[in-house]
């Protein structure tokens, strides 16, 4: 399975800002996923990246909002813009790999004040 | 969106005894994933299962997929305080997306 890393780990932000979160594995993989989890809670999907086409937002989520770079085969960033409190969460990147199994990041975990 | 429901939401457990865990959806998926998920960290596959009917054993875990690949049940085997963990299962088709259940948070007490 792929090792997945993530930047930052965790971070404490003022509403209004931006944050970026950088999203790196180890091996080159087409299917890249971001999403968000609730202490405690499930997972949701926020979109799909896959290195050269822009990135598949699901329902409730938007471009603007998260805006996703996906420059190539290991890499991908998910930034998340104008931020009030209810964007305080984790957010985690996967890749997708045969047999629709998926291997996670460690997760960014985001405070917004 | 195809759903997946858990039960039970919550689980306490004194260690050596059994537990099972219940995914299930009206949904048909190709395959199943189960996870599990410590504390700041990211969920960790354990198993995928893809053939209705399937039994799948992991040490002290056994894993069975229903035969109409609705629904899934994960079991314990005298549980240790290692196995603490909120456990994810989820569903995928051909469009390599998967579905999450809310979870199961599991907590064995020594």
């Amino acid at each position: 399975s792929a090792v997945i890393s993530q930047k930052p780990s965790r971070d404490i932000c003022q509403r209004g800002t931006s944050l970026t979160i950088q999203c790196q594995v180890d091996s080159q993989v087409t299917m890249m996923f971001w999403y968000r989890q609730q202490p405690g809670q499930s997972l949701t999907l926020i979109a799909t990246a896959n290195q050269g086409s822009e990135a598949t937002y699901e329902s409730g989520f938007v471009i603007d909002k998260f805006p996703i770079s996906r420059p190539n085969l290991t890499f991908s960033t998910l930034t998340v813009s104008n931020m009030s409190p209810e964007d305080s969460s984790i957010y985690l990147c996967s890749v997708g790999s045969f047999g629709n199994e998926q291997f996670f990041g460690p997760g960014t975990r985001l405070t917004v004040l | 969106t195809q759903l997946l429901e858990q039960s039970p939401q919550f689980l306490s457990i004194q260690e050596g005894e059994n537990l099972t865990v219940y995914c299930n959806s009206s949904s048909v998926f190709s395959s199943l994933q189960w996870y599990r998920q410590e504390p700041g960290e990211g969920p960790v596959l354990l198993v995928t299962v893809v053939t209705g009917g399937e039994v799948k054993k992991l040490k002290r875990l056994t894993f069975q997929f229903g035969d109409a690949r609705k629904d899934s049940s994960l079991h314990i085997t005298a549980a240790q305080p290692g196995d603490t963990g909120l456990y994810l299962c989820a569903g995928g088709n051909n469009d390599y997306k998967l579905s999450f259940g809310a979870g199961t948070t599991v907590t064995v007490r020594a």
